[in-house]
Protein backbone atom coordinates (compact mmCIF):
# COMPACT_ATOMS: atom_id res chain seq x y z
CA UNK A 1 0.00 0.00 0.00
CA UNK A 2 2.49 2.07 0.33
CA UNK A 3 4.43 1.57 -3.01
CA UNK A 4 4.70 3.88 -5.71
CA UNK A 5 5.17 1.69 -8.59
CA UNK A 6 6.81 3.77 -11.48
CA UNK A 7 7.74 3.05 -15.56
CA UNK A 8 9.11 2.52 -17.57
CA UNK A 9 12.98 1.77 -16.43
CA UNK A 10 14.44 3.27 -19.30
CA UNK A 11 13.07 5.08 -21.86
CA UNK A 12 14.70 6.57 -25.32
CA UNK A 13 13.34 8.95 -27.67
CA UNK A 14 14.60 11.20 -30.06
CA UNK A 15 14.86 15.43 -29.86
CA UNK A 16 12.05 16.80 -30.36
CA UNK A 17 9.95 13.74 -29.05
CA UNK A 18 7.75 13.35 -26.16
CA UNK A 19 8.67 11.04 -23.34
CA UNK A 20 5.51 9.72 -20.83
CA UNK A 21 6.87 8.19 -17.43
CA UNK A 22 3.60 7.09 -15.51
CA UNK A 23 3.49 5.76 -11.61
CA UNK A 24 0.75 4.41 -9.94
CA UNK A 25 -0.14 4.24 -6.39
CA UNK A 26 -2.48 2.25 -4.11
CA UNK A 27 -2.87 4.80 -0.30
CA UNK A 28 -5.32 6.87 -1.53
CA UNK A 29 -4.54 9.39 1.80
CA UNK A 30 -1.48 10.35 -0.51
CA UNK A 31 -1.98 13.91 -0.70
CA UNK A 32 1.00 15.60 -3.02
CA UNK A 33 2.73 14.44 -6.01
CA UNK A 34 6.48 15.30 -7.08
CA UNK A 35 9.07 14.25 -9.78
CA UNK A 36 12.29 14.63 -9.61
CA UNK A 37 15.24 14.62 -12.20
CA UNK A 38 18.74 13.53 -11.29
CA UNK A 39 21.58 13.97 -13.50
CA UNK A 40 24.85 11.34 -12.67
CA UNK A 41 26.13 12.28 -9.64
CA UNK A 42 24.18 14.74 -8.34
CA UNK A 43 21.17 15.04 -5.70
CA UNK A 44 17.56 15.14 -7.26
CA UNK A 45 16.11 18.19 -8.11
CA UNK A 46 12.81 18.94 -7.85
CA UNK A 47 10.67 19.66 -11.12
CA UNK A 48 7.51 19.80 -10.64
CA UNK A 49 4.34 18.82 -8.10
CA UNK A 50 0.70 18.26 -8.22
CA UNK A 51 -1.46 18.11 -5.78
CA UNK A 52 -4.61 15.37 -6.17
CA UNK A 53 -7.23 18.12 -6.40
CA UNK A 54 -6.03 19.05 -9.70
CA UNK A 55 -6.10 16.84 -13.26
CA UNK A 56 -2.94 18.88 -15.02
CA UNK A 57 0.20 20.75 -13.96
CA UNK A 58 2.31 22.59 -16.63
CA UNK A 59 5.70 24.29 -16.06
CA UNK A 60 7.58 24.93 -18.86
CA UNK A 61 8.02 21.88 -21.08
CA UNK A 62 6.83 19.96 -18.37
CA UNK A 63 3.81 18.41 -17.48
CA UNK A 64 2.26 16.24 -14.70
CA UNK A 65 -1.13 14.51 -15.58
CA UNK A 66 -2.95 13.42 -12.64
CA UNK A 67 -5.88 10.41 -12.74
CA UNK A 68 -7.50 10.33 -9.14
CA UNK A 69 -9.86 7.59 -9.77
CA UNK A 70 -6.92 5.39 -11.32
CA UNK A 71 -4.12 6.55 -8.65
CA UNK A 72 -1.79 7.45 -11.47
CA UNK A 73 0.17 10.19 -12.62
CA UNK A 74 2.41 10.86 -15.29
CA UNK A 75 4.96 13.23 -16.38
CA UNK A 76 5.07 14.40 -19.90
CA UNK A 77 7.92 16.01 -21.43
CA UNK A 78 7.37 18.19 -24.56
CA UNK A 79 9.76 19.12 -27.17
CA UNK A 80 12.28 16.73 -25.39
CA UNK A 81 16.54 18.09 -25.78
CA UNK A 82 19.48 16.13 -24.46
CA UNK A 83 20.20 18.39 -21.93
CA UNK A 84 16.87 16.32 -20.43
CA UNK A 85 18.59 12.98 -20.50
CA UNK A 86 18.36 12.27 -16.68
CA UNK A 87 16.91 9.96 -14.25
CA UNK A 88 12.77 10.94 -13.39
CA UNK A 89 11.71 9.49 -9.76
CA UNK A 90 8.39 10.36 -8.99
CA UNK A 91 6.93 10.11 -5.65
CA UNK A 92 4.00 10.42 -3.25
CA UNK A 93 3.87 12.26 0.18
CA UNK A 94 1.92 11.40 3.03
CA UNK A 95 2.99 12.41 6.97
CA UNK A 96 5.74 14.17 5.76
CA UNK A 97 7.36 11.29 3.93
CA UNK A 98 8.05 10.88 0.44
CA UNK A 99 7.81 7.28 -1.29
CA UNK A 100 9.61 7.23 -4.26
CA UNK A 101 9.07 4.98 -7.47
CA UNK A 102 12.08 3.55 -8.73
CA UNK A 103 13.19 6.11 -11.39
CA UNK A 104 12.75 6.13 -15.28
CA UNK A 105 16.61 6.34 -17.14
CA UNK A 106 15.29 9.24 -19.82
CA UNK A 107 17.86 9.31 -23.29
CA UNK A 108 17.10 11.95 -25.86
CA UNK A 109 19.44 11.12 -28.53
CA UNK A 110 20.18 14.26 -31.00
CA UNK B 1 17.21 31.83 0.03
CA UNK B 2 17.99 27.65 1.55
CA UNK B 3 21.13 25.69 0.76
CA UNK B 4 21.86 22.64 1.96
CA UNK B 5 25.85 21.06 2.17
CA UNK B 6 26.74 17.60 2.48
CA UNK B 7 30.45 16.67 3.22
CA UNK B 8 32.03 15.09 2.31
CA UNK B 9 31.24 14.71 -1.21
CA UNK B 10 33.35 11.17 -1.74
CA UNK B 11 34.45 8.58 0.86
CA UNK B 12 36.63 5.35 0.67
CA UNK B 13 36.57 3.59 4.00
CA UNK B 14 37.85 -0.24 4.57
CA UNK B 15 34.75 -2.23 6.19
CA UNK B 16 34.72 -2.09 9.65
CA UNK B 17 35.87 1.42 9.47
CA UNK B 18 33.32 4.23 11.36
CA UNK B 19 31.51 6.37 9.90
CA UNK B 20 30.39 10.25 10.04
CA UNK B 21 28.50 11.94 7.30
CA UNK B 22 27.25 15.60 7.36
CA UNK B 23 24.61 17.88 6.51
CA UNK B 24 23.82 21.09 7.29
CA UNK B 25 20.94 23.73 6.12
CA UNK B 26 20.92 27.22 5.66
CA UNK B 27 18.34 30.10 5.46
CA UNK B 28 15.35 28.61 6.98
CA UNK B 29 14.17 27.58 10.71
CA UNK B 30 12.83 24.08 11.89
CA UNK B 31 12.98 21.99 8.89
CA UNK B 32 12.88 18.24 8.93
CA UNK B 33 15.46 16.64 8.00
CA UNK B 34 15.93 13.31 5.93
CA UNK B 35 18.30 10.57 5.32
CA UNK B 36 18.35 8.38 2.02
CA UNK B 37 20.33 6.05 0.33
CA UNK B 38 20.48 5.09 -3.33
CA UNK B 39 21.78 2.27 -4.55
CA UNK B 40 23.56 2.17 -8.77
CA UNK B 41 21.90 5.11 -9.28
CA UNK B 42 18.30 3.94 -8.33
CA UNK B 43 15.69 3.82 -6.00
CA UNK B 44 15.55 6.56 -2.90
CA UNK B 45 15.15 4.49 0.19
CA UNK B 46 14.50 6.97 3.85
CA UNK B 47 16.93 5.51 6.33
CA UNK B 48 15.99 8.28 8.91
CA UNK B 49 14.14 11.37 9.35
CA UNK B 50 13.87 14.26 12.08
CA UNK B 51 11.48 16.26 13.08
CA UNK B 52 13.60 18.79 15.53
CA UNK B 53 16.90 18.71 17.84
CA UNK B 54 17.43 14.96 19.07
CA UNK B 55 14.79 13.38 17.31
CA UNK B 56 15.38 10.76 15.31
CA UNK B 57 12.84 8.33 13.49
CA UNK B 58 14.30 4.97 12.21
CA UNK B 59 13.01 3.93 8.96
CA UNK B 60 14.89 0.50 8.04
CA UNK B 61 17.13 -0.89 10.22
CA UNK B 62 20.51 -1.36 9.60
CA UNK B 63 23.93 -0.54 10.33
CA UNK B 64 23.98 2.93 10.97
CA UNK B 65 22.02 5.71 13.07
CA UNK B 66 21.37 9.29 13.06
CA UNK B 67 21.68 12.57 15.34
CA UNK B 68 20.46 15.95 15.18
CA UNK B 69 22.26 17.76 17.92
CA UNK B 70 22.10 21.11 16.47
CA UNK B 71 18.56 22.74 14.29
CA UNK B 72 19.59 22.57 10.67
CA UNK B 73 22.29 19.86 11.34
CA UNK B 74 22.12 16.31 10.64
CA UNK B 75 24.49 13.63 10.97
CA UNK B 76 24.70 9.92 9.74
CA UNK B 77 26.99 7.84 11.44
CA UNK B 78 28.17 4.18 11.69
CA UNK B 79 30.69 2.41 14.48
CA UNK B 80 31.93 -0.40 12.41
CA UNK B 81 30.84 -0.18 8.37
CA UNK B 82 29.85 -3.41 6.13
CA UNK B 83 30.47 -3.93 2.29
CA UNK B 84 26.76 -2.87 2.07
CA UNK B 85 26.92 0.47 3.35
CA UNK B 86 28.71 1.38 -0.03
CA UNK B 87 26.27 3.72 -1.87
CA UNK B 88 25.15 7.34 -2.48
CA UNK B 89 23.82 8.79 0.73
CA UNK B 90 21.51 11.96 0.13
CA UNK B 91 20.65 14.22 2.74
CA UNK B 92 17.05 16.45 2.03
CA UNK B 93 15.37 19.01 4.29
CA UNK B 94 11.47 20.12 4.07
CA UNK B 95 9.07 22.45 5.68
CA UNK B 96 5.90 19.76 6.17
CA UNK B 97 3.32 21.34 7.73
CA UNK B 98 3.68 25.03 6.54
CA UNK B 99 2.33 26.49 3.57
CA UNK B 100 4.73 24.78 1.40
CA UNK B 101 4.44 21.51 3.13
CA UNK B 102 5.91 17.96 2.00
CA UNK B 103 8.29 19.26 -0.72
CA UNK B 104 11.35 18.13 -0.26
CA UNK B 105 14.85 19.35 -1.20
CA UNK B 106 18.18 17.37 -1.57
CA UNK B 107 21.80 18.06 -1.10
CA UNK B 108 24.67 17.12 -3.42
CA UNK B 109 24.94 13.76 -2.01
CA UNK B 110 27.66 11.90 -0.35
CA UNK B 111 29.21 8.60 -2.29
CA UNK B 112 30.64 5.97 0.34
CA UNK B 113 32.48 3.01 -1.28
CA UNK B 114 33.40 0.27 1.24
CA UNK B 115 36.15 -1.90 0.63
Amino acid sequence: QQQVKQSPQSLIVQKGGIPIINCAYENTAFDYFPWYQQFPGKGPALLIAIRPDVSEKKEGRFTISFNKSAKQFSLHIMDSQPGDSATYFCAASLGGKLIFGQGTELSVKP
Amino acid sequence: SQTIHQWPATLVQPVGSPLSLECTVEGTSNPNLYWYRQAAGRGLQLLFYSVGIGQISSEVPQNLSASRPQDRQFILSSKKLLLSDSGFYLCAWGLWGSPKQETQYFGPGTRLLVL
